[in-house]
This record gives structure tokens, C-alpha cells and sequence, in this order.
């Protein structure tokens, strides 16, 4: 059964950047994958981006082009998010899941617990 | 992006009532929908993907219907654990987009 597991919370100055891990346990990790969502405090849940770690490209929601981008290491089945020149609309719970389903379809199942970053001066 | 509007936005019910949640596409999507619950403090937990498959371990109360445009979450009779936010998601465009979600409130 895969788990994902995040880093810790972060607080981050505006204008710098943040890097969240999330870390797979069970199933075959490059065979899948990985999109991350974020969610701001009381709002509602934002795609951000997804990468297939086999291939290696990633495609980015065309809001966060050119501030994010998601990496992984096969070495330890971990994914990263990074995103660049924060500002306070940044504050939010990150999420990772396994990105299910081909072509067209795509489902996120499981998630990762959340981590959440804060920027604040 | 394609915009996905959810309503009602909030609902009051029941323990035991049948709720059924709207979920509407400003464009034919086919059934690339899927339909997830959050509650409080948790990550999302996805229950019906393509529209109307079940996902494994959800229980059966939860169906989901619908293509195009237009799709709703049925919950046939609703159980305590049910009271929490659910959202809809689309990944027909590249852009993958969720609803505003819809809070499941206990009357």
C-alpha cells in the first residue's frame, strides 16, 4: 500500500523559497505519478502541478510557471516542490498525491498528511 | 482553465437523509471527474473517480453520476462520519481544476 510522507512546516521570509519533500513508501515509485495541491487557509484545493518520475518532465499549472518546479529522486522515492519569490498569498497547506489514471484521466489517491507553509516578513 | 462551479455550496442534513451534490463544467469534460471528501485537518480522500467508479474501501452509499457538463455525488443515507467538505475535479484539460466545494453541515 503506498504512503506518502511530508516534510515539516515551514516559515519562509517573502521573496525566498521553500522546497517540500514528500516521501513514498510501498509500490513501485517511478511507476506513478506525482501531482502537487495546495490549499490556503479556509479556502479550497488548487492544482499546482504533476510529474511522471520515470520520464522526468513535469507540467505546471500555467499560475505557477516559472515560480514552481517538481523534481524527484528515484535513489529515495521522493518527491520535491519548489517554489520561488514567496509572498503572503503563498501561505497554505501543500499536498502531495499519487497521480492515478492516464491520458485524460487523472485521480489523486493517496495524499500525503500536508505540509504547511507559512510567509510571513 | 475550465471552471468548475459546485452547488449548492453548503448543505444542512441529517443523519440518514439522501444529499445529492451538483457539479457543473464550463465545457464538455466526457467523465474525467472525480469526486474527493475532506474534513477538518485532514488531506482529501478521493471516492469516485470517472465519474462514477467507487473507489476501493468507500462505502457503497456514495454514487457518483453524470457526463459532459454536468455531474452530482450522491450520498444515499447519510452516516455521522459523512458530515465534511467535498470537492469535485477535472482533468480533461491539462489544467486540472476542483470545484469550490461544498460543506456537508449536520441539520
Amino acid at each position: 500500500q503506498v504512503q506518502l510522507v511530508q516534510s515539516g512546516a515551514e516559515v519562509k521570509k517573502p521573496g525566498s523559497s521553500v522546497k517540500v519533500s514528500c516521501k513514498a513508501s510501498g509500490g513501485t515509485f517511478s511507476s506513478y505519478a506525482i501531482s502537487w495541491v495546495r490549499q490556503a487557509p479556509g479556502q479550497g484545493l488548487e492544482w499546482m502541478g504533476g510529474i511522471i518520475p520515470i520520464f522526468g518532465t513535469a507540467n505546471y499549472a500555467q499560475k505557477f510557471q516559472g515560480r514552481v518546479t517538481i523534481t524527484t529522486d528515484e535513489s529515495t522515492s521522493t518527491a520535491y516542490m519548489e517554489l520561488s519569490s514567496l509572498r503572503s498569498e503563498d501561505t497554505a497547506v501543500y499536498y502531495c498525491a499519487r497521480d492515478l489514471g492516464s491520458g485524460f484521466a487523472h485521480w489523486f489517491d493517496p495524499w500525503g498528511q500536508g505540509t504547511l507553509v507559512t510567509v510571513s516578513s | 482553465d475550465i471552471q468548475m462551479t459546485q452547488s449548492p455550496s453548503s448543505l444542512s442534513a441529517s443523519v440518514g437523509d439522501r444529499v445529492t451534490i451538483t457539479c457543473r463544467a464550463s465545457q464538455s469534460i466526457s467523465s474525467y471527474l472525480n469526486w474527493y471528501q475532506q474534513k477538518p485537518g485532514k488531506a482529501p480522500k478521493l471516492l469516485i473517480y470517472a465519474a462514477s467508479s467507487l473507489q476501493s474501501g468507500v462505502p457503497s452509499r456514495f454514487s457518483g453520476s453524470g457526463s459532459g457538463t454536468d455531474f452530482t455525488l450522491t450520498i444515499s443515507s447519510l452516516q455521522p462520519e459523512d458530515f465534511a467538505t467535498y470537492y469535485c475535479q477535472q482533468s480533461y484539460s491539462t489544467s486540472i481544476t476542483f470545484g469550490q466545494g461544498t460543506r456537508l453541515e449536520i441539520k
